[in-house]
């Protein structure tokens, strides 16, 4: 079965650098999202994309933030200068059938840790 | 605001059993879905049982069930007949569809634990 797979796994930077996170979403798939999980909060969203533009984005997402679909094929969230708040589990979802589609498939996770 | 809230953080259920895990929420918008995502340790979200809002009827996807109170904002998550598997961080989340609004609004989770 078709799975949204996320690299790396495990990220750790030191503040002030900046990192790339990177999402293959399931091929036929043309509906993207970042969510991000401090640890013992709730899983926040963070921006969604289609079409090569972004669709919407929380408050979390400020200018620190940038999403890409590089190549037709990955997904990829930037954070220009980490902090050490930013440290958390970023999830990647997608899903099919525009933003009314009711399931959303989500990758595994990076666990990102600024030092 | 939008608000999703899980009262439970951890529970345990003997295998075999059945458990009930809670959910409220709170929106203004009247098209909505609720779901509930199980994560299991180290692995990626998975869906579990949704339920439109427009729908008297409560969602059951085989041992899973929910009893969705619309006008209490209650959308709760019974498992039947636990199994070991079901091991797992449980999600509660909020999806507004129309418009261009299409992202999930989360609970905290509740962390089930089922015994042998």
């Amino acid at each position: 079965e078709p799975e949204v797979t996320q690299t790396p796994s495990h990220q750790v930077t030191q503040m002030g650098q900046e990192v790339i996170l990177r999402c293959v979403p399931i091929s036929n798939h043309l509906y993207f999202y970042w969510y991000r999980q401090i640890l013992g909060q709730k899983v926040e969203f963070l921006v969604s994309f289609y079409n090569n533009e972004i669709s919407e984005k929380s408050e979390i997402f400020d200018d620190q933030f940038s999403v890409e679909r590089p190549d037709g094929s990955n997904f990829t969230l930037k954070i220009r200068s980490t902090k050490l708040e930013d440290s958390a589990m970023y999830f990647c979802a997608s899903t099919t059938t525009g933003f009314s589609s009711y399931e959303q498939y989500f990758g595994p996770g990076t666990r990102l840790t600024v030092t | 605001a939008q608000t999703v809230t899980q009262s439970q953080p951890e529970m345990s259920v003997q295998e075999a059993e059945t458990v009930t895990l809670s959910c409220t929420y709170d929106t203004s918008e009247n098209n909505y879905y609720l779901f509930w995502y199980k994560q299991p340790p180290s692995r990626q979200m998975i869906l579990v049982i949704r339920q439109e809002a427009y729908k008297q009827q409560n969602a059951t996807e085989n041992r899973f069930s929910v009893n969705f109170q619309k006008a209490a904002k209650s959308f709760s998550l019974k498992i039947s007949d636990s199994q070991l598997g079901d091991t797992a961080m449980y999600f509660c989340a909020l999806l507004n569809y129309g418009g261009s609004q299409g992202n999930l609004i989360f609970g905290k989770g509740t962390k089930l634990s089922v015994k042998p």
